[in-house]
């Protein structure tokens, strides 16, 4: 099984809502990340989790929450949205995130659209 | 600052036949190289990787060419079909941190199409 699975596969959502994205992955990776991808451009990194704790923050705003509950679950809390946050969020996961073992699986992503 | 590039935003092939997709990349740390494919509101799709070790790596119809010393690599595929017709990133890796920690840098993307 090398598919990850991302809820909900649409998002719309008013600037004082409060969401969250889901993801899932039952390779028994043990890194996964969030990115953000706007149109022709490529995937942005927001968040790495290694081993359940975070490892790498892009520097994202506060608005964006993960959260990694346990090794196979992965979520991205959203709160006070503007706008220019509307994107496709893609979750991926790699077995590892060191030498080798880094080929990542992507999600199908959500679209989410902040009205 | 662009590390990875990827100085084609287009491609058109006919089918049947080769498909080269080049990206070029500054970074001298960088010692893993991945090729990912993407359809529209899709996400990427790993096609292909290569280590710094090796200057060729070989997948079915797909193989991706290493030039250290020119800092460039090279995706073909052999022989294209029109499902082939995506956007194809280059990415490249190094280590981040002192715990081997590490991230993907990607370029632009190259817009590949395979006509019938």
């Amino acid at each position: 099984d090398t598919e990850v699975t991302q809820t909900p596969k649409h998002l719309v959502m008013g600037m004082t809502n409060k969401k969250s994205l889901k993801c899932e992955q039952h390779m028994g990776h043990r890194a996964m990340y969030w990115y953000k991808q706007k149109a022709k451009k490529p995937p942005e990194l927001m968040f790495v989790y290694s081993y359940e704790k975070l490892s790498i923050n892009e520097s994202v705003p506060s608005r964006f929450s993960p959260e990694c509950p346990n090794s196979s679950l992965l979520n991205l809390h959203l709160h006070a949205l503007q706008p220019e946050d509307s994107a496709l969020y893609l979750c991926a996961s790699s077995q590892e995130q060191g030498f080798l073992s880094y080929e990542q699986y992507f999600g199908p992503g959500t679209r989410l659209t902040v009205t | 600052d662009q590390q990875v590039k990827q100085n084609s935003p287009s491609l058109s092939v006919q089918e049947g036949r080769i498909s080269i997709l080049n990206c070029d990349y500054t970074n001298s740390m960088f010692d893993y190289f991945l090729w990912y494919k993407k359809y529209p509101a899709e996400g990427p799709t790993f096609l292909i990787s290569i280590s710094s070790i090796k200057d060729k790596n070989e997948d079915g119809r797909f193989t991706v060419f290493l030039n250290k010393s020119a800092k460039h690599l090279s995706l073909h595929i052999v022989p294209s079909q029109p499902g082939d017709s995506a956007v194809y990133f280059c990415a490249a890796s190094s280590s981040y941190d002192a715990g081997n920690n590490r991230k993907l840098i990607w370029g632009l993307g190259t817009s590949l199409a395979v006509n019938p």
